[in-house]
């Protein structure tokens, strides 16, 4: 069965720190995978995604995340963390034939001043 | 480009009413759009997929008499809780699917800025 799993419920650092939130996918086939973000009370904003090709993928707001393979990850990460990153992100799987989302639980993003 | 607009942003009803929520692709057209709903400080969970021209398919669990979708034309798509309770309190999304070829994104869905639903 498609599945997506975010291991970290919340997660805080400082700001200025590097950022990385895990995502793992259970997928039959080549993925597409999807990174979104969302403040409280608003729709999701994509940071970035992944098709096909290279498997680092640059993103909006400096965000960038690796597909591996081997380790059915997509993780996202950032050099440095900024206030204004503290939101709510998920990773998403999309099937290429329904066109569906399927989601993860979501991390929230906490910064530290 | 691909912006979804979704009206209301927010509604307050009571109890037995009807609440449509309307979902437009504003600058693209969209074969295909979807309705989710989200829990408070939870994940979205996909209610159905709504095709321009024909039925909704309904996730398993979701009560199609309760969520009524109508996808008229290929920029507008309408979510009605009939009857609505407090339990269909929530914060309901959509998001559209651009038309093959049309743009480079096929596969990825274009999210409206949400509709917070409150039941009395």
């Amino acid at each position: 069965a498609q599945s997506v799993t975010q291991p970290d419920i919340h997660i805080t650092v400082s700001e200025g720190a590097s950022l990385e939130l895990r995502c793992n996918y259970s997928y039959g086939a080549t993925p597409y995978l999807f990174w979104y973000v969302q403040s409280p009370g608003q729709g999701l904003q994509l940071l970035l995604k992944y098709f096909s090709g290279d498997t680092l993928v640059q993103g909006i707001k400096g965000f960038e995340a690796e597909f591996k393979r081997s380790q059915s990850s997509f993780n996202l990460r950032k050099p440095s963390v900024h206030w204004s990153d503290a939101a709510e992100y998920f990773c998403a799987v999309g099937a290429s034939n329904t066109g569906k989302l399927i989601f993860g639980q979501g991390t929230t993003l906490q910064v530290k001043p | 480009g691909a912006v979804v607009s979704q009206h209301p942003s927010r509604v307050i009803c009571k109890s037995g009413t009807s609440v449509k929520i309307e979902c437009r692709s504003l600058d693209f057209q969209a074969t295909t759009m979807f309705w989710y709903r989200q829990f408070p400080k939870q994940s979205l969970m996909l209610m159905a997929t709504s095709n321009e021209g024909s039925k909704a398919t309904y996730e398993q669990g979701v009560e199609k008499d309760k969520f009524l979708i109508n996808h008229a034309s290929l920029t507008l798509s309408t979510l009605t809780v009939t009857s609505a309770h407090p339990e269909d309190s929530s914060f309901y999304i959509c998001s559209a699917r651009a038309l093959l070829g049309l743009t480079s994104s096929y596969n990825e869905q274009f999210f409206g800025p949400g509709t917070r639903l409150t039941v009395l």
